[in-house]
């Protein structure tokens, strides 16, 4: 079974530009999470899909990011403009159902805003 | 709010003897507690997690928790360390009463395991 997979593994961008990043959750897997962690800190919770509707969006930072999950399968998780406190790795994690199922996190994707 | 504490930044031990890995928790309502490890340019990769039941938990590579209530602990223990152990470990927790399943993470424990 194919886990959680992450695009890109490093992005470099400048400041003022785009960048979309994207998950493909494991097959079957309703609850699709994205997290951060930026310079070295703690893990911190972005937002929580159940299918393609979010659920829980209370991490987000600003307006700044967009989250998308169209047809319940894959997400993207857009910066538009990037500022350089974005900087950071970018985990997306899924989960079979509700309760207390675990959480099987990607490799992240390592975002770097010069 | 829920909160994880990991006191320590780094745990250093030799191989063959035992670890620890510290965590302390607070959450309003029903802890469900999960240890998670991050090895070099990996992604996270779950260990064990605490919902009910028994409070010794067992996970992968020989690694248990001990939930403990009145102390609102969850330290991670082997009883003998590997020199591939040597990892960044995240502590989290999720508030079992609520219907948001975030998890809320510690800050991480480096621990560096020396032949």
């Amino acid at each position: 079974e194919a886990g959680v997979t992450q695009f890109p593994s490093h992005s470099v961008i400048e400041k003022g530009q785009t960048v979309t990043l994207r998950c493909d959750p494991i097959s079957g897997h309703d609850n699709l999470y994205w997290y951060r962690r930026v310079m070295g800190k703690e893990i911190k919770f972005l937002l929580h899909f159940v299918k393609e509707s979010k659920q829980d969006e209370s991490g987000m930072p600003n307006n700044r990011f967009l989250a998308e999950r169209t047809g319940g399968t894959y997400s993207t998780l857009k910066v538009q403009p990037a500022e350089l406190e974005d900087s950071g790795v970018y985990f997306c994690a899924s989960s079979q159902g509700r309760g207390s199922e675990t959480q099987y996190f990607g490799p992240g994707t390592r975002l770097l805003v010069l | 709010a829920q909160s994880v504490a990991q006191p320590e930044d780094q745990v250093n031990v030799a191989e063959g003897n035992p670890l620890t890995v510290k965590c302390t928790y607070s959450v309003s309502g029903n802890p469900y507690l999960f240890w998670y490890v991050q090895y070099p340019n990996r992604g996270l990769q779950f260990l064990l997690k605490y919902i009910t039941g028994d409070n010794l938990v067992k996970g992968s590579y020989g690694f248990e928790a001990e939930f403990n209530k009145s102390q609102t602990s969850f330290h991670l223990k082997k009883p003998s360390a590997l020199v591939s152990d040597s990892a960044l470990y995240f502590c989290a927790v999720r508030d079992g009463n609520t219907g948001f399943q975030k998890l809320v993470f510690g800050t991480g424990t480096r621990l560096l395991v020396s032949p």
